[in-house]
């Protein structure tokens, strides 16, 4: 069965400061990664994927994220936060197979950006 | 281009009242459809997907439906709202096929509902 772990429900930087949010998954098979970002009251957005090919993704707004196999991570990183980056970030994992690709969900880092 | 529309986008209803959410997908055929609920602090609970009309799968037993009357259509209802079902529901869809894009997610803007 897969699983993914966020590390950190509540994650805390300066505006310019490096962010990092952690994300750890468990599959049997090859997986497909995702982050989405969700703005409150609002639905969640792509900011970025890993299918097949490249492990350094770069996604929207500037962040990026790098599949390591060996660590099982899919960490997310933005190499200086503003405050536009205050929102609710969520990694996802799937099968890279069958029809019906059910995506499972960690629990979400609320990510605060401080002036 | 690809549209999913939501409605309503806040509801507020009485413990006991019945509720319909609607979503339909613009600009695509067979998608996979998919019903989900954000509780504060608790992640994303998928309620319901479907891969086709008429076809749903439930994954949590609750008061809660879906239906699927038309492709590009979902809708998700109840007989009788408990206090339990406040929340975030989010509509999504995905493309159906074995192709480039059919692990997307793409969500509405999501409907809040207080239950009282």
């Amino acid at each position: 069965a897969q699983s993914v772990t966020q590390l950190g429900s509540h994650v805390s930087v300066s505006e310019g400061a490096l962010v990092l949010l952690r994300c750890n998954y468990s599959s049997s098979v090859p997986p497909y990664l995702f982050w989405y970002v969700q703005y409150p009251n609002q639905g969640l957005q792509l900011l970025l994927k890993y299918t097949t090919g490249a492990t350094l993704v770069k996604g929207i707004n500037g962040f990026e994220a790098e599949f390591k196999k060996s660590e099982t991570s899919f960490h997310l990183t933005k190499p200086s936060a503003h405050m536009s980056d205050a929102a609710e970030y969520f990694c996802a994992v799937s099968p890279n197979a069958g029809n019906n690709r059910k995506l499972i969900w960690g629990l979400g880092t609320s990510l605060a950006v401080n002036p | 281009s690809q549209t999913i529309h939501q409605w309503p986008a806040t509801l507020v209803q009485p413990v006991g009242s019945p509720l319909s959410l609607e979503c339909t997908v613009e600009g695509t055929s067979n998608p996979n459809l998919y019903w989900y609920r954000q509780a504060a602090g608790r992640g994303l609970q998928l309620l319901f997907y479907s891969v086709g009309i008429g076809q749903i799968s439930s994954e949590v037993p609750q008061n809660l439906s879906a239906s699927r009357p038309q492709d590009r259509q979902f809708i998700l209802s109840s007989k009788k709202l408990l206090l339990s079902d406040s929340g975030f529901y989010l509509c999504a869809w995905m493309r159906g096929r074995a192709r480039a894009g059919a692990n997307v997610l793409t969500f509405g803007a999501g409907s809040r509902l207080t239950v009282l």
